[in-house]
C-alpha cells in the first residue's frame, strides 16, 4: 500500500532562514507522481510542484527546490530564504497510477517564519 | 466553470441529521475525488470516480457514507445520522485523463461542523 511520512510536525524558523521539509514514500508501483502542496492559514491547497517517478532531476523554482531521490524514496522540499509568507502547512502527496491516480497525502509539516 | 466549485462552503448541523455536500467539477475533468481534513490533520481519501467505471469507494469511513455521481458531472457527498467526528473540511479535486495526465484541481471545500 502507499503511504507517505512527513516526520516534522511543525518546523520555527527566522525569516531569511533556510528550512528543508523531508517525505519519505513507499510504493510498490514504478510509476508515480510525488506533488507539493501548500495550504496557508485561508485553507486552500495551493499546488506546488509535480515529479513522475521516472524523472529524478532536481528543481529549482524561485526560492524552492526539491531533490528527488528514488534509492532512499525521499523528495525533499527547500524553501531558500524564508520570508513570513510561507507560513503555512506543507504536505507531501504520492499518486500511483494503478490506484487511479488518488492521492495519498502525509501528515503536513506547518512551517512558521519568524520576522 | 474555470475551477471545482463546493458548496456549501460552510455547513453546520445538529448531530443526527443528514447533511449534502456537492461538487462541481471542472467541465470535461472524468475524475473526481473526495477527500476528508479534519483540524489540523492531512487529507484522508474517501472516495473517486473516473468516468462510467465502478468507484472506487476504499476510503469511505462507515456505511453512514455515500457519494454518487451523474455521468461525469455534479457529485454529491451525502453523510447520514452525522456525528461530532464527522467535522472536518471535505474537499472534492478533479483531473483530466487525456494523452496525459495533468493533476488535480481542488476546490475551496466544505466546512463541515456538526453540533
Amino acid at each position: 500500500a502507499q503511504k507517505v511520512t512527513q516526520a516534522q510536525t511543525e518546523i520555527s524558523v527566522v525569516e531569511k532562514e533556510d528550512v528543508t521539509l523531508d517525505c519519505v514514500y513507499e510504493t510498490r508501483d514504478t510509476t508515480y507522481y510525488l506533488f507539493w502542496y501548500k495550504q496557508p492559514p485561508s485553507g486552500e491547497l495551493v499546488f506546488l510542484i509535480r515529479r513522475n517517478s521516472f524523472d529524478e532531476q532536481n528543481e529549482i523554482s524561485g526560492r524552492y527546490s526539491w531533490n528527488f531521490q528514488k534509492s532512499t524514496s525521499s523528495f525533499n522540499f527547500t524553501i531558500t530564504a524564508s520570508q513570513v509568507v510561507d507560513s503555512a502547512v506543507y504536505f507531501c502527496a504520492l499518486s500511483e497510477v494503478t490506484a487511479g491516480n488518488k492521492l495519498t497525502f502525509g501528515g503536513g509539516t506547518r512551517v512558521l517564519v519568524k520576522p | 466553470g474555470a475551477g471545482v466549485s463546493q458548496s456549501p462552503s460552510n455547513k453546520v448541523t445538529e448531530k443526527g441529521k443528514d447533511v449534502e455536500l456537492r461538487c462541481d467539477p471542472i467541465s470535461g475533468h472524468t475524475a473526481l475525488y473526495w477527500y476528508r481534513q479534519r483540524l489540523g490533520q492531512g487529507l484522508e481519501f474517501l472516495i473517486y470516480f473516473q468516468g462510467n467505471s465502478a468507484p472506487d469507494k476504499s476510503g469511505l469511513p462507515s456505511d453512514r457514507f455515500s457519494a454518487e455521481r451523474t455521468g461525469e458531472s455534479v457529485s454529491t457527498l451525502t453523510i447520514q445520522r452525522t456525528q461530532q467526528e464527522d467535522s472536518a473540511v471535505y474537499l472534492c479535486a478533479s483531473s483530466h485523463y487525456g494523452t496525459g495526465w495533468y493533476g488535480y484541481t481542488f476546490g475551496s471545500g466544505t466546512r463541515l461542523t456538526v453540533v
